[in-house]
């Protein structure tokens, strides 16, 4: 059982589409971060949510952690080739080691 | 300011051998993790070295270990290897304190045959 679900697993989108992606578990965490991983390299960090409620907004990407610290949520605007890749969510559950979620793979065609 | 490397980029290794992989940290950090990368399983924590000692660990068998050396560069060691242990091999570095930014390495992928 993963501490960290993510959905959809899969997205491909056309350019100019706008689409969400979620990180959802049953714990609670002290922050979450939002990276996104191209084919043959490492993950890349894009932001750390740190309150419940925070929304933090990166040019076309919203993020959203919600009230309960439990979730949260990845909004793209206006998608573009450039934004296709991996999408991962983590964090550490209170006592817990770092964990990552599956992913959302998206794909943005032209 | 110089990103986190890894040597080599890429391995292929027959099972029941043993593999050693490097990584050097971003200048002044501290804290190193190691995440094994597969289709199937994702990104899952290894063990994190601080300091020169190991801080956490995850649920891997002990063919999988690591150290960490006094100018924070790390290496992790597989023994025996098996054919599972086919992955990309993440390290990320950090400064080890307080809420953490972990900045990844573009990964050794490790092939067994």
């Amino acid at each position: 059982t993963q501490l960290l679900e993510q959905s959809p697993q899969f997205l491909s989108i056309q350019e100019g589409e706008n689409l969400t992606v979620y990180c959802n578990s049953s714990s609670v965490f002290s922050s979450l971060q939002w990276y996104r991983q191209e084919p043959g390299e490492g993950p890349v960090l894009l932001v750390t949510v740190v309150t419940g409620g925070e929304v933090k907004k990166l040019k076309r990407l919203t993020f959203q952690f919600g009230d309960a610290r439990k979730d949260s949520s990845l909004h793209i605007t206006a998608a573009q080739p450039g934004d296709t890749g991996l999408y991962l969510c983590a964090g550490a559950p209170h006592g817990q080691n770092f964990v990552f979620g599956p992913g959302t793979r998206l794909s943005v065609l032209p | 300011k110089a990103g986190v490397t890894q040597t080599p980029r890429y391995l292929i290794k027959t099972r029941g051998q043993q593999v050693t992989l490097s990584c050097s940290p971003i200048s002044g950090h501290r804290s190193v993790s190691w995440y094994q990368q597969t289709p199937g399983q994702g990104l899952q924590f290894l063990f994190e070295y601080f300091s020169e000692t190991q801080r956490n660990k995850g649920n891997f068998p002990g063919r999988f270990s690591g150290r960490q050396f006094s100018n924070s560069r790390s290496e992790m060691n597989v023994s025996t290897l098996e054919l599972g242990d086919s992955a990309l091999y993440l390290c990320a570095s950090s400064s080890g304190t307080g809420v953490e930014t972990q900045y990844f390495g573009p990964g050794t992928r490790l092939l067994v045959l």
